[in-house]
């Protein structure tokens, strides 16, 4: 089955503290998967896609094959990342499914 | 602007009425994608249409249905509405060519109030 698992509703800390964001997929062929972002119930934003293994916001995901994860990672939080994440599969049938999203709260 | 219009942003209605949103893609996207988002739901793919035919479909209700038109433009059609139909609903739009390295470009919504 296809899957996002996200297992982290809510993820809390303080600005300058390295964050975190669980992602963890069931896909048995050749995963595209992304990081969007959503601020205040605005629209989705992508963030990241794994095939370009680029920076945004000083924010990073690695995919991990091996572990079917692809965790997002910032170093230090800022207040400004306080905001609903959404990791999401892009299978071969065109259709993204998305995790159940992981809300960060970074406070000051 | 991310080039996908979606319209009305709000609409507030009765139970038991029909409501219709409207969504127009980037241009140049073929696909169209509907997700329902609602507090204790996350986002829920609703329903994908490609070029005008239907091409998959998710956790989407009988009552409601959606079409896209030679356009491009889909409409999302939600009827017998309960209360538990208040949410945001976003429509996305996308090019399979494109889409592994752009992703999907969302528009702002239509938040839906079942009163």
């Amino acid at each position: 089955a296809q899957r996002v698992t996200q297992p982290e509703k809510l993820l809390s800390v303080f600005k300058g503290a390295p964050v975190e964001l669980k992602c963890n997929y069931s896909y048995s062929g050749s995963p595209e998967l992304f990081w969007y972002v959503q601020y205040s119930r605005q629209r989705l934003q992508l963030l990241l896609r794994h095939i370009s293994r680029e920076s945004i916001k000083g924010f990073t995901a690695d995919l991990n094959k091996g572990e079917t994860s692809f965790h997002l990672k910032k170093p230090f939080a800022q207040e400004e990342d306080s905001a609903m994440y959404y990791c999401a599969l892009d299978t071969d049938t065109d259709k993204l499914i998305f995790g159940t999203g992981t809300r960060l709260q970074v406070f000051p | 602007d991310s080039g996908v219009t979606q319209t009305p942003k709000h609409l507030i209605t009765a139970t038991g009425q029909r409501v219709t949103l409207r969504c127009s893609p980037r241009s140049g996207d073929l696909s169209v994608y509907w997700y329902q988002q609602s507090l204790d739901q996350g986002l829920q793919f609703l329903i994908q249409y490609y070029n005008g035919e239907e091409r998959a479909k998710g956790n989407i209700l009988e009552r409601f249905s959606a079409q896209q038109f030679p356009d491009l433009h889909s409409e999302l059609n939600l009827s017998s509405l309960e209360l538990g139909d208040s949410a945001l609903y976003f429509c996305a739009s996308s090019n399979r060519r494109n889409s592994w390295n752009y992703g999907y470009t969302f528009g702002s919504g239509t938040r839906l109030t079942v009163v």
